[in-house]
């Protein structure tokens, strides 16, 4: 597709379930980004990879969190023993290149409830 | 203080008016500026951005930066119901990497 395409777009997981969010970026987007919206506020930084590098994960919110791009396309954001507080919409971006005007192309997110 | 603040509203404006979104960010080495619009349950798309001191327009939206001031706007002339939604401002700091964003002010747009 021309688009950004997450999967699966609605996840419900138990408390203490692993969950694994796929994102298919816009072919040749060099450049990935996650991020976290919860209800009512702006997306939350939480990764970039330049390619199959992960070159910034601080906003990740801790150890249960982890993201992967093994051959710079496809990235998974895998969520181990998740908690009520990781229900949120995870969104994927891509952008072309890395010194670019720094457009981000949001997929559709991917909505996750933890019961 | 979150890095990058706006008003979020909501803000009413009937239709025609110019409606005003404003945002202030706290990192003076921002480089890049973006207006997403985000309609309830879709995901963000960009509007605008702009790099330079002033004004930036494009049909009847117009960006303008204050970098001194460390200032945003976005102006939206001729408003219709259509531009009912939430407005994001999003920061970059570099030319690569994250953009930080707002939490958004969400606009009506009244018939």
């Amino acid at each position: 597709g021309a688009g950004v395409s997450q999967s699966p777009r609605y996840k419900v997981a138990k408390r203490g379930q692993d969950v694994a969010l796929r994102c298919d970026p816009i072919s040749g987007h060099v450049s990935l980004f996650w991020y976290q919206q919860a209800l009512g506020q702006g997306p939350e930084f939480l990764t970039y990879f330049q390619n199959e590098a992960q070159l910034d994960k601080s906003g990740l919110p801790s150890d249960r969190f982890f993201a992967e791009r093994p051959e710079g396309s496809v990235s998974t954001l895998k969520i181990q023993r998740t908690q009520q507080e990781d229900s949120a919409v995870y969104l994927c971006a891509s952008s072309l290149a890395q010194r670019n005007t720094g457009e981000l192309f949001f997929g559709e997110g991917s909505r996750l409830t933890v019961l | 203080q979150k890095e990058v603040e706006q008003n979020s509203g909501p803000l009413s404006v009937p239709e025609g008016a110019i409606a005003s979104l404003n945002c202030t960010y706290s990192d003076r080495g921002s480089q890049s500026f973006f207006w997403y619009r985000q309609y309830s349950g879709k995901s963000p798309e960009l509007i605008m951005f702009i790099y330079s001191n002033g004004d930036k327009e494009d049909g009847r939206f117009t960006a303008q930066l204050n970098k001194a001031s460390q200032y945003v706007s976005l102006l939206i002339r001729d408003s219709q119901p259509s531009d009912s939604a939430t407005y994001l401002c999003a920061v970059r700091a570099t030319n690569a990497g994250k953009s930080t964003f707002g939490d958004g002010t969400t606009l009506t747009v009244k018939p």
